[in-house]
């Protein structure tokens, strides 16, 4: 099976714009959830989505926004970009999502806003 | 917020030489899980274990978890230049989406 894929890899923002990032879960997998990773703050959960339905947020502004489409894929949104907002976001898979089984992560998408 | 803690947070070996990593957490859990990271890369599943488990062996890798310390480790025999990386440690409390610990920064000297 193809793992998981995130496009695109970089981006360079400036503040005030802003930015969607796409992933492609592994075939078959229904839970798709999407993390921050900082060097200050470590990996933070933003959210997670099971058959298009968001399940649960993490502690992060309504700036930051997701949708799950039919066929899985997710995209995830971040408008009126902050400089804080620079950060690697990753996405992962798994069939039940929650912790239950295992995730796969993508590569992530390395996100600069200047 | 965080569920996990790993200690110690940096570790450096001489390749061959054993590596061990401890994860704390704080509510019960379902299961526990490690990953890896190389740097700036996505995480590599490791091991999941779950709460009714004591041991897991895996290659080189052995987890154990004792759920009455809420504590885990990861222990890498015969380490190799190519396992420097991230370790972390992660935990769904309530069946709620995984948190994972800040890790350890793993460096192995050839």
């Amino acid at each position: 099976k193809a793992g998981v894929t995130q496009t695109p890899r970089y981006l360079i923002k400036t503040r005030g714009q802003q930015v969607t990032l796409s992933c492609s879960p592994i075939s078959g997998h229904r839970s798709v959830s999407w993390y921050q990773q900082t060097p200050g703050q470590g990996l933070q959960f933003l959210f997670e989505y099971f058959s298009e339905t968001q399940r649960n947020k993490g502690n992060f502004p309504g700036r930051f926004s997701g949708r799950q489409f039919s066929n899985s894929r997710s995209e995830m949104n971040v408008s009126t970009l902050e400089l804080g907002d620079s950060a690697l976001y990753l996405c992962a898979s798994s069939s039940f999502g929650r912790g239950q089984d295992t995730q796969y992560f993508g590569p992530g998408t390395r996100l600069t806003v200047l | 917020s965080q569920q996990g803690e790993e200690d110690p947070q940096a570790l450096s070996i001489q390749e061959g030489e054993n590596a061990t990593m401890n994860c704390s957490y704080k509510t019960s859990i379902n299961n526990l899980q490690w990953y890896r990271q190389n740097s700036g890369r996505g995480l590599v599943h490791l091991i999941l274990i779950r709460s009714n488990e004591r041991e897991k062996h895996s290659g080189r890798l052995r987890v154990t978890l004792d759920t009455s310390k809420k504590s885990s480790s990861l222990l890498i025999t015969a380490s190799r230049a190519a396992d420097t990386a991230s370790y972390f440690c992660a935990t769904a409390p309530g069946n709620n989406d995984m948190r994972f610990g800040a890790g350890t920064r793993l460096t192995v000297k050839p």
